[in-house]
């Protein structure tokens, strides 16, 4: 199994400013995920992020607003640029395991976020 | 437009008797579904899964069952136990869709009375 961390566990933030969220796992994985739970909301995939490669965007998000990290196997950061309200959100790092039997998807404790 | 429907935002039941999570989808294409519960502060844990091919999946107390005509699947905790209280959400991943894109409901809030 993984066990995942995130920094910070929350923050409140100014409009216009920008939070960097890090993530960090306890094993080599090569799949990192991102994902973003707004206020009374499921779970909506932002983006992929393999290391080596360019973050891959779901439809919907961009590379400016939410530029990410992937400098090895283990680590990721996700930035959230120029926030806004509407950015208020629980930010949430996730990785899956593949083992011979299963591929299992673990995720982190999540980032709660408030922009004012 | 929502993939996939948790149209119950909470359930109440008492300790020991069944808990039903219900979960409807509309993509015929989606291939596998998973259970997740999640306690406050912590991230979604993996609860269950089945795969399309299936129509019951049993682990301990869990149990899924998918429905595919009527596009529904649901979980299933007998006995309930206070510790069971969470949110569960139900996801969904299209065949051929890459590990991590995963559909989510918006959740189930079960409260396991004592």
């Amino acid at each position: 199994s993984a066990v995942i961390s995130q920094k910070p566990s929350r923050d409140i933030c100014q409009r216009g400013t920008s939070l960097t969220i890090q993530c960090q796992v306890d094993s080599q994985v090569t799949m990192m995920f991102w994902y973003r739970q707004q206020p009374g909301q499921s779970l909506t995939l932002i983006a992929t992020a393999n290391q080596g490669s360019e973050a891959t965007y779901e439809s919907g998000f961009v590379i400016d607003k939410f530029p990410i990290s992937r400098p090895n196997l283990t680590f990721s950061t996700l930035t959230v640029s120029n926030m806004s309200p509407e950015d208020s959100s629980i930010y949430l790092c996730s990785v899956v395991w593949f083992s011979m039997f299963y591929n299992e998807q673990f995720f982190g404790p999540g980032t709660r976020l408030t922009v004012l | 437009d929502q993939q996939v429907k948790q149209n119950s935002p909470s359930l109440s039941v008492q300790e020991g008797r069944i808990s039903i999570l219900n979960c409807d989808y509309t993509n015929s294409m989606f291939d596998y579904f998973l259970w997740y519960k999640k306690y406050p502060a912590e991230g979604p844990t993996f609860l269950i899964s089945i795969s399309s091919i299936k129509d019951k999946n049993e682990d301990g107390r869990f149990t899924v069952f998918l429905n595919k005509s009527a596009k529904h699947l649901s979980l299933h905790i007998v006995p309930s136990q206070p510790g069971d209280s969470a949110v569960y959400f139900c996801a969904a991943r299209n065949y051929g869709g890459s590990q991590g894109n995963l559909i989510f409901g918006k959740g189930t809030k079960l409260s396991v009375k004592p």
